[in-house]
């Protein structure tokens, strides 16, 4: 049974910083690995998706990386801000259509 | 854009009403999710869809059932509201085939139920 762990539980840095959140997943046969944000009380807004024949993707200042071999994947965010403030969950894809969801990383930006 | 709409963002509800949570995206997706979300457990699924009057269970189906009728309108439905169902639910859809493998969950804004 695929598990998504995602550490740290909660973040705070100061605004301007570069910071990386992780997620590791027990079985390495998926098609794709997402990260999510989530704002307090509101749905889920996709951030990034990677296949699984890809080693990472990039939007801005995010940038997510896949190692499929080890089961891990990093999100990093560049010259943080408050707006950035928000749960950032990690998903992965390993059969049907069904996602596995790791508990989320809340991060907070101090201006 | 794609559209993930719920029919209510709070409901208080007592225990042992029937409570029906309704979805409609207007995307034209085969796929539809109903999540919960709660403290220290994160997501969980408790049903989809993959085509209008299919449905699969997800992890955690106790309690709850569904309905789809029409490709866009995906219904969660609890017989007997107990204060254990109190959560966040959340509903998602995606499109089916190689869009689905390439294509991501589009998530509603949630509804927040609270049972009494």
């Amino acid at each position: 049974k695929q598990e998504v762990t995602q550490i740290p539980a909660a973040l705070s840095v100061p605004e301007g910083e570069n910071l990386v959140l992780n997620c590791s997943f027990t079985d390495s046969a998926i098609y794709n690995l997402q990260w999510f944000r989530q704002d307090p009380g509101k749905g889920l807004t996709s951030l990034l998706l990677i296949q699984s024949s890809q080693r990472e993707q990039t939007s801005g200042r995010l940038n997510a990386s896949l190692d499929k071999s080890s089961g891990r994947s990093t999100l990093y965010i560049a010259a943080s801000q408050p707006g950035d403030s928000a749960t950032y969950l990690c998903a992965v894809r390993s059969g049907a259509q069904k996602l596995v969801f790791g508990q989320g990383t809340r991060l907070t930006i101090n201006p | 854009d794609v559209k993930v709409t719920q029919s209510s963002r709070y409901l208080v509800k007592r225990t042992g009403e029937k409570v029906f949570l309704e979805c409609v995206q207007d995307m034209d997706h085969e796929n539809m999710f109903w999540y919960r979300q709660d403290p220290g457990l994160g997501l969980r699924l408790i049903y989809f869809s993959y085509d209008v009057k299919m449905k699969e269970k997800g992890d955690i189906p106790e309690g709850y059932s569904v309905s789809r009728e029409k490709k866009e309108r995906f219904s969660l439905i609890l017989e007997s509201a107990s204060t254990n169902q109190t959560s966040m639910y959340l509903c998602a859809s995606s499109p089916d085939g190689l869009a689905g493998v390439t294509d991501t969950q589009y998530f509603g804004p949630g509804t927040r139920l609270t049972v009494l």
